[in-house]
């Protein structure tokens, strides 16, 4: 069986920081890349990035340069998603998910991991 | 930056229906990279279409996708109780990747 499983929820202060674990299993961690996906309350999906587990390229969009790193550790086929300087706005159910390449999909994903920013 | 439309926003429709969502680029897409996802409340997103009209694995014959530059097309020939969901299009072709805003099925 093939998953992917996320940490779990955070409750952070606006200015502080939040990491996202989304572990792999049952298939290869370095064949597919891994993508973060985020969806505030009642709202749409927002991309925000992703990382190729094989060689650790990654690429954000330029709304969270700076802001977001994605890293991963091959040896425990785990993922990582750390996001600085928080921001209510940044409330949302974040989200890992599994591509082969740009032309196949999203076609695992993680059960999501929400994330509250609140004073 | 590629901005996905859809429509409608809500689509009120009775099970044995025939469901047409409509999904519009701000610039044409490759087919190639165009995908359709299937969410429903409290879930993560399941894949159901890719490359515009390739369907997932083990996902049913009822669901087709068919379009191609700036607009696409997700049919759902004979909703079944658990199609009553929302569904979001999706383009990978160009960064940054964007969503469209979504489409809900809802039962009429």
């Amino acid at each position: 069986q093939v998953h992917l499983v996320q940490s779990g929820a955070e409750v952070k202060k606006p200015g502080a920081s939040v990491k996202v674990s989304c572990k792999a299993s049952g298939y290869t961690f370095t064949d597919y890349y891994i993508h973060w996906v985020r969806q505030a309350p009642g709202q749409g999906l927002e991309w925000l990035g992703w990382i190729n587990p094989n060689s650790g390229g990654t690429s954000y969009p330029q709304s969270f340069q700076g802001r977001l790193t994605l890293t991963r550790d091959t040896s425990i086929s785990i993922a990582y998603m750390e996001l600085n300087s928080l921001k209510s706005d940044d409330t949302a159910v974040y989200y890992c998910a599994r591509v082969l390449s740009f032309t196949h999909g999203f076609d695992l994903w993680g059960q999501g991991t929400p994330v509250t920013v609140s004073s | 930056e590629i901005v996905l439309t859809q429509s409608p926003g809500t689509l009120s429709l009775s099970p044995g229906e025939r469901a047409t969502l409509s999904c519009r680029a701000s610039q044409g897409v490759s087919s190639i990279y165009l995908a359709w996802y299937q969410q429903k409340p409290g879930q993560a997103p399941r894949l159901l279409i890719y490359g515009a009209s390739s369907r997932a694995t083990g996902i049913p014959d009822r669901f087709s996708g068919s379009g191609s530059g700036a607009d696409f097309t997700l049919t759902i020939s004979r909703l079944e109780p658990e199609d009553f969901a929302t569904y979001f299009c999706h383009q990978s072709g160009t960064a940054p990747l964007s969503f469209g805003g979504g489409t809900k099925v809802a039962i009429k």
